[in-house]
């Protein structure tokens, strides 16, 4: 266990479903991000939080709703998402938004949305 | 922003050889470049970096190095076993006030026994 942990690991959820994604930390990192990666394709930025403010939102569709109540927390809430958004969401944590240490990643969660 | 590159998208290779993988970066500014191994199923993990203030840096059958001039850097890894069978990220992080890492396509890596 690498101290980010995702849940849940696996999701299936209908178009007019409400879910969440939650992740993690005890690492005492003060950065947390939520990425999406699709199959043969780069890992894609989603949001930034710094000390529980986002930084970063990189035109993603408002379907996808993040919440950061505190440092070790982050959440990702998802509606009416579309086929598309099928993919493996990974939460990622840094010490702060200068990633001179690389990222740890949480194990993913699998979305499927039918 | 940032625009990573990497090559191959998949490459294969007989126990025992070598492999490389590599990628271009697009601004000159970039100081940081990790490199994450994904196995199947499992979270990307970092397993070497290098920082634009050095050329190379190995860790036993792991190497990067980095050509600032060219904007370009490759991993190495040598006497590769199955184990080393997975999907390699390469990644970049700029100097700007937007610094996160933006991640090549990966590199599906294949060691025949």
């Amino acid at each position: 266990e690498t101290g980010v942990t995702q849940t849940p690991r696996h999701l299936v959820m209908g178009m007019t479903n409400k879910k969440s994604l939650k992740c993690e930390q005890h690492l005492g990192h003060n950065a947390m991000y939520w990425y999406k990666q699709s199959a043969k394709k780069p890992l894609e930025l989603m949001f930034v939080y710094s000390l529980e403010e986002r930084v970063e939102n990189n035109s993603v569709p408002s379907r996808f709703s993040p919440e950061c109540p505190n440092s070790s927390h982050l959440f990702l809430h998802l509606h009416t998402l579309q086929p598309e958004d099928s993919a493996l969401y990974l939460c990622a944590s840094s010490q702060d938004l200068t990633p001179n240490y690389g990222y740890t990643f949480g194990s993913g969660t699998r979305l499927t949305v039918v | 922003g940032e625009n990573v590159e990497q090559h191959p998208s998949t490459l294969s290779v007989q126990e025992g050889d070598s492999a490389v993988i590599k990628c271009t970066y697009s601004d000159s500014a970039s100081n940081y470049f990790p490199w994450y191994k994904q196995e199947l199923g499992k979270r990307p993990q970092l397993i070497i970096d290098i920082r634009s203030n050095v050329g190379e840096k190995k860790d036993q059958r792991i190497a990067v190095t980095l050509n600032k001039t060219a904007k370009h850097f490759s991993l190495h890894i040598t006497e590769t076993q199955p184990e080393d069978s997975a999907v390699y990220f390469c990644a970049a992080v700029s100097s700007g006030s937007a610094r996160q890492l933006t991640f090549g396509s990966g590199t599906q890596l294949t060691v025949l026994p």
